[in-house]
């Protein structure tokens, strides 16, 4: 069966730090991989999503990047952390190649920016 | 940005009673998903209904789609304390790059009391 990993469960990151959150999937192979952010209160804005190894679509121009190095493997880094990226962070993967399946979600990082 | 948007905004009944969730939308779609997240958690597929459906039931779930209105809603029968839960709808576009999308709307925040 397939599983999707999400860590570190919380975060509590200084302004101006670096980040890195990390998704793995398992049990599948090819997948459509997404980050999205949940502010509190608020339905999830899509910031990236990849349907291939190196393939990144970026949604929302900010201060966050995303990178795919390996199928199964979704990384959100930021070089400097602001105040305003606090938020739930959650990775998604749906079966590859084609579009419009269901999502299975990580269990998320709840990040905050102090 | 988001387009669905749910109604209500919240809702709270009594343990048995039913549960509608309404689900409001802009643009073309080739399917609508329907996902539950408990506090603090990962959000878990409930039940897809593709364009050309109309109802679509799954257990105590019964969703139906009104593509003329661009509308969607979702019944929970004879609730459970268990359904407390943040409830939203997904859409996801016809065709090109979008349609390896789901945007989400805001939730529904579902309160059942035992």
């Amino acid at each position: 069966s397939q599983t999707i990993h999400q860590w570190p469960a919380t975060l509590v990151q200084p302004v101006g730090s670096p980040l890195s959150l990390e998704c793995t999937v398992e049990g599948t192979s090819n997948p459509n991989l997404y980050w999205y952010r949940q502010a509190a209160g608020r339905g999830l804005q899509l910031l990236f999503y990849s349907v291939g190894i190196g393939q990144i679509s970026s949604e929302v121009p900010q201060n966050l990047s995303a990178s795919r190095p390996q199928d199964r493997q979704f990384i959100l880094s930021s070089k400097k952390l602001l105040l305003s990226d606090s938020g739930f962070y959650l990775c998604a993967w749906t079966p590859g190649p084609l579009p419009g399946t269901e999502a299975f979600f990580g269990q998320g990082t709840r990040l905050t920016v102090v | 940005s988001q387009q669905g948007e749910e109604d209500p905004q919240a809702l709270s009944i009594q343990e048995g009673e039913n549960a509608t969730m309404n689900c409001s939308y802009k643009t073309s779609i080739n399917n609508l998903q329907w996902y539950r997240q408990n506090s603090g958690r990962g959000l878990v597929h409930l039940i897809l209904i593709r364009s050309n459906e109309r109802e679509k039931h799954s257990g105590r779930l019964r969703v139906t789609l009104d593509t003329s209105k661009k509308s969607s809603s979702l019944l929970i029968t004879a609730s459970r304390a268990a359904d407390t839960a943040s409830y939203f709808c997904a859409t996801n576009p016809i065709s090109g790059a979008g349609s390896y999308q789901l945007t989400f709307g805001k939730g529904t925040k579902l309160s059942v009391i035992p």
